[in-house]
């Protein structure tokens, strides 16, 4: 599975920026962090991903720890629209060579409440 | 460009009948996975496809439940005799760099309900 720890819940304002924290001290050297989101009724949907440096998209930036063992995922400026359950996600143990082809399992996430 | 797109949105069907839902990934997505999401529920990996390499049905809950995927476009899940615990959103996503990463793209799914 996942091997990855999350807060339960989170709480922000909107037009704040939200911190997501993630760890995930297990991870080996090669496995890339990935984040995930999940809207109500919807299906899940891709935030963002990275290996070492601190990576930015459209969406979101993602801060990797010097030593790997944690990551946060920021929202600059958190919209209702941002309200969703979070998942931080690493490949399986025993991945070497991609052998998992990418199959995604959740753990429980982080439920993200935006109040207006 | 246009995402994964996924038909029918719901399905409503009896019991024991059988099923046909479709997904058209992103055109150069090589990688294509079914899941299944029942509600409140996590992830169920079903099915992986990879280019011309064969399939892995390692997550196919029974064999009542099979895919096709033509060359690396369209993609079919057919339920048969479907049984009321079938009832789920099923979830087709595309991928162009499967294994590497995980970045993965998803459709809006359908939402069956046998009854």
């Amino acid at each position: 599975d996942a091997k990855t720890t999350q807060p339960n819940s989170m709480e922000s304002n909107e037009e704040e920026p939200v911190h997501l924290p993630c760890n995930h001290s297990t991870i080996s050297g090669t496995d890339y962090i990935h984040w995930y989101r999940q809207l109500p009724s919807q299906g899940p949907e891709y935030v963002i991903h990275g290996l070492t440096s601190n990576v930015n998209n459209r969406m979101a930036s993602l801060a990797i720890a010097e030593d790997r063992k944690s990551s946060t995922l920021i929202l600059h400026r958190a919209t209702l629209r941002d309200a969703a359950v979070y998942y931080c996600i690493r490949p399986p143990a025993g991945n070497a060579g991609g052998t998992s082809y990418g199959k995604l399992t959740f753990g429980q996430g982080t439920i993200l409440t935006v109040h207006p | 460009g246009a995402g994964v797109s996924q038909s029918p949105s719901n399905k409503v069907t009896e019991k024991g009948k059988d099923v046909e839902l479709r997904c058209d990934p992103i055109s150069g997505h090589t990688a294509l996975y079914w899941y299944r999401q029942r509600l409140g529920q996590g992830l169920e990996f079903l099915i992986y496809f990879q280019g011309n390499s064969a399939p892995d049905k390692s997550g196919l809950p029974s064999d009542r439940f099979s895919a096709e995927r033509t060359g690396e476009s369209v993609s079919t899940l057919t339920i048969q005799r479907t049984q009321q615990e079938d009832s789920a959103v099923y979830l087709c996503a595309s991928s162009s760099r499967p294994g590497l990463t995980y970045e993965q793209y998803f459709g809006p799914g359908t939402r069956l309900t046998v009854t």
